[in-house]
């Protein structure tokens, strides 16, 4: 059935290094994916709309530097943190439609 | 901009007892959806149940319901005969209808962690 695949689940790396969140539509086209983040005990803030083929729409507030996306096929958005620093620690969660929203298992970024 | 509201960060149920939860959402808009997703300790979002604001019925989906107030924009969920495996982060969420792009993202509350006392 459809799902949404995200690796890797858990990542720790030093600061100042770039790191690359994959999200992957298993069984179904996703021309949109959406990437959130949430702090710990927080709710999920969406970061940015991922559009394949064409550039992310970024929400206010997020750094589109930093946060590079890139949805360059049907099936595939990437998230890079790049140079990455203690404060971007956090999950990141991407999803995509398919009847209903549908969400990966999320990915805990540590950075140290 | 929409907001959601969950003004209760945690609550507790006995097991087989009926609990709910709480949430107030403000919009300008008429049309709109909302979700109730429970995030358990593996951190997945599964979807529990959904509504949509042009139907006046509340949505059932098993043990699971809700108690849609527009006028007063309040979405409350309703557990009944609540179970182990309920215990989680249950969060509110909003969506503008419509199909047209940027429509599909949502707006999380601040999350309701539910515990289940055996």
């Amino acid at each position: 059935g459809a799902v949404v695949s995200q690796h890797p689940s858990r990542v720790i790396c030093k600061s100042g290094t770039s790191v690359k969140i994959e999200c992957r539509s298993l069984d179904f086209q996703a021309t949109t994916m959406f990437w959130y983040r949430q702090f710990p005990k927080q709710s999920l803030m969406l970061m940015a709309t991922s559009n394949e083929g064409s550039k992310a729409t970024y929400e206010q507030g997020v750094e589109k530097d930093k946060f590079l996306i890139n949805h360059a096929s049907l099936t595939l958005s990437t998230l890079t943190v790049t140079s990455a620093h203690p404060e971007d620690s956090s999950f990141y969660i991407c999803s995509a439609r398919f009847s209903q929203l549908l969400f990966g298992s999320g990915t805990q970024l540590s950075v140290l | 901009a929409q907001t959601v509201t969950q003004s209760q960060p945690e609550m507790s149920v006995q097991e087989a007892e009926t609990v709910t939860l709480s949430c107030t959402y403000d919009t300008s808009e008429s049309d709109y959806y909302l979700f109730w997703y429970k995030q358990p300790p593996s951190r997945q979002m599964i979807l529990v149940i959904r509504q949509e604001a042009y139907k006046q019925q509340n949505a059932t989906e098993n043990r699971f319901s809700v108690n849609f107030q527009k006028a007063a924009k309040s979405f409350s969920l309703k557990i009944s005969d609540s179970q182990l495996g309920d215990a989680a982060m249950y969060f509110c969420a909003y969506r503008s209808a419509g199909s047209h792009f940027g429509n599909e993202k949502l707006t999380f509350g601040t999350g309701t962690r539910l515990t289940i006392i055996p």
